[in-house]
């Protein structure tokens, strides 16, 4: 059981170029998240996409798109990059059941715009 | 708008100590709150997630305590070990809605 993968887990990209994030869970969850961290910010949710075909804007979502390509995969596109993007973006995915909401994380993908 | 703070943000104890660190939020109306580990490098590992309805979750030498009213949440760990070393998160969320984050406590333990 892989849980919850992310690609790449390392990139680096020039100020203006395009890339995307790619997420894909396992666990047949409805809800899936993008978030990022910085230092001394702490996690800051992006998009979220509370089920499949549907998505919603969170805390810090502009530079930013996302696909919910299927339930299990959920994309997240920088089209041009910028170095405030420069960050570690981790997908998680719960359940979203009434009784119980516990969000599984990926290992994260650490971006460098230069 | 809601908002979660930890502290302290950083903690250095001897190997064997039982420690507490803490959490609170400023909106009571909550769902879950979770405690995270995130080792340097990694992503973040679910510890234990405690719903509005309960006062407390154990796991193993881990204990997770919830005052909803006051807007509190500690999490207790019993003889620490070197290999509790981390970084420590706690979250916050209303049902079925992302994570509201804390910055952390980033824990060392000594031997």
């Amino acid at each position: 059981n892989a849980g919850v993968t992310q690609t790449p887990k390392f990139q680096v990209l020039k100020t203006g170029q395009s890339m995307t994030l790619q997420c894909a869970q396992d666990m047949n969850h409805n809800s899936m998240y993008w978030y990022r961290q910085d230092p001394g910010m702490g996690l800051r949710l992006i998009y979220y996409s509370a089920s499949e075909g549907t998505t919603d804007k969170g805390e810090v979502p502009n530079g930013y798109n996302v696909s919910r390509l299927n339930k299990r995969e959920f994309s997240l596109r920088l089209e041009s990059a910028a170095p405030s993007q420069t960050s570690v973006y981790f997908c998680a995915s719960s359940e979203r059941r009434a009784s119980t909401d516990t969000q599984y994380f990926g290992p994260g993908t650490r971006l460098t715009v230069l | 708008k809601q908002e979660v703070t930890q502290i302290p943000a950083a903690l250095s104890v001897p190997e064997g100590e039982n420690l507490v660190l803490n959490c609170s939020f400023t909106d009571s109306a909550i769902y879950n709150l979770q405690w995270f580990r995130q080792d340097p490098g990694k992503g973040l590992t679910s510890l234990l997630l405690i719903q509005s309805s309960q006062r407390e979750q154990t796991s193993g030498r881990l204990n997770a305590s919830l005052d909803k009213s006051s807007g509190r949440s500690t999490l207790y760990i019993a003889a620490s070990q070197p290999g509790d070393s981390a970084t420590y998160l706690c979250a916050v969320n209303r049902a079925g809605t992302a994570l509201i984050f804390g910055k952390g406590t980033t824990l060392s333990v000594s031997s």
